[in-house]
């Protein structure tokens, strides 16, 4: 068993759509989670970086984490065409990173 | 600033012959990463170094050589291809953990090398 599992998708919503990304996690060490965003063609971005329970927001961005459930989500309100990427999923202990397998998201106009 | 910067950025190789991968960092990170990204099983560490001088080994090293001379540079090396290595590599540096006290620092990824082993 993988110790990151991510909601494989593909997605695909209309332009304006609210979309759920999430990933769910086994080891309890991982204290630090993020979400990097991944354009066709390029390397991995960091879109949010958060190490506790509860949400954190950026823009059109919340990032949710809940330990006790060892689950995590990120949230993108009124969704873009730009926002069309593959989403990635990571956890941090110990110095090293996890990552999920990805979930590509197409927003259509 | 450049950030990280992968060369090559695309190679085809014949089984059986070497090559080596180059990542830079201008960001005077400590920590160095690579990763190879396959379809359906994401992104896997092969190797990673915390600091010049000083590598280890990640999830997937066999068949993988690397080597960290300068801070700012981290080197892949391939001594046989095999079609089994065709896939994308990433590099990715990150502050120390140990800078912050602990506390993971996220890291920052290169655009990556395609690499084709025929």
């Amino acid at each position: 068993q993988k110790e990151v599992e991510q909601d494989p998708g593909p997605l695909s919503v209309p332009e304006g759509a609210i979309v759920s990304l999430n990933c769910t996690y086994s080891n309890s060490a991982f204290q630090y989670f993020m979400w990097y965003r991944q354009y066709s063609r390029k390397g991995p971005e960091l879109l949010m970086y958060t190490y506790s329970s509860g949400n954190k927001e950026d823009g059109r961005f919340t990032a949710q984490v809940d330990k006790s459930s060892k689950y995590i989500s990120l949230f993108i309100r009124d969704s873009q065409p730009s926002d069309s990427a593959t989403y990635l999923c990571a956890m941090s202990a110990k110095g090293k990173s996890t990552f999920g397998d990805g979930t590509t998201l197409t927003v259509k106009p | 600033n450049a950030g990280v910067t992968q060369t090559p950025k695309f190679r085809v190789l014949k089984t059986g012959q070497s090559m080596t991968l180059l990542c830079a960092q201008d960001m005077n990170h400590e920590y160095m990463y690579w990763y190879r990204q396959d379809p359906g099983m994401g992104l896997r560490l092969i190797h990673y170094s915390v600091g010049e001088g000083t590598t280890a080994k990640g999830e997937v090293p066999d068949g993988y050589n690397v080597s960290r001379l300068k801070k700012q540079n981290f080197l892949l090396g391939l001594e046989s291809a095999a079609p089994s290595q065709t896939s994308v590599y990433f590099c990715a540096s990150s502050y120390s953990v140990s800078v912050f006290l602990g506390v993971p620092q996220p890291q920052h990824f290169g655009d990556g090398t395609r690499l084709s082993i025929l």
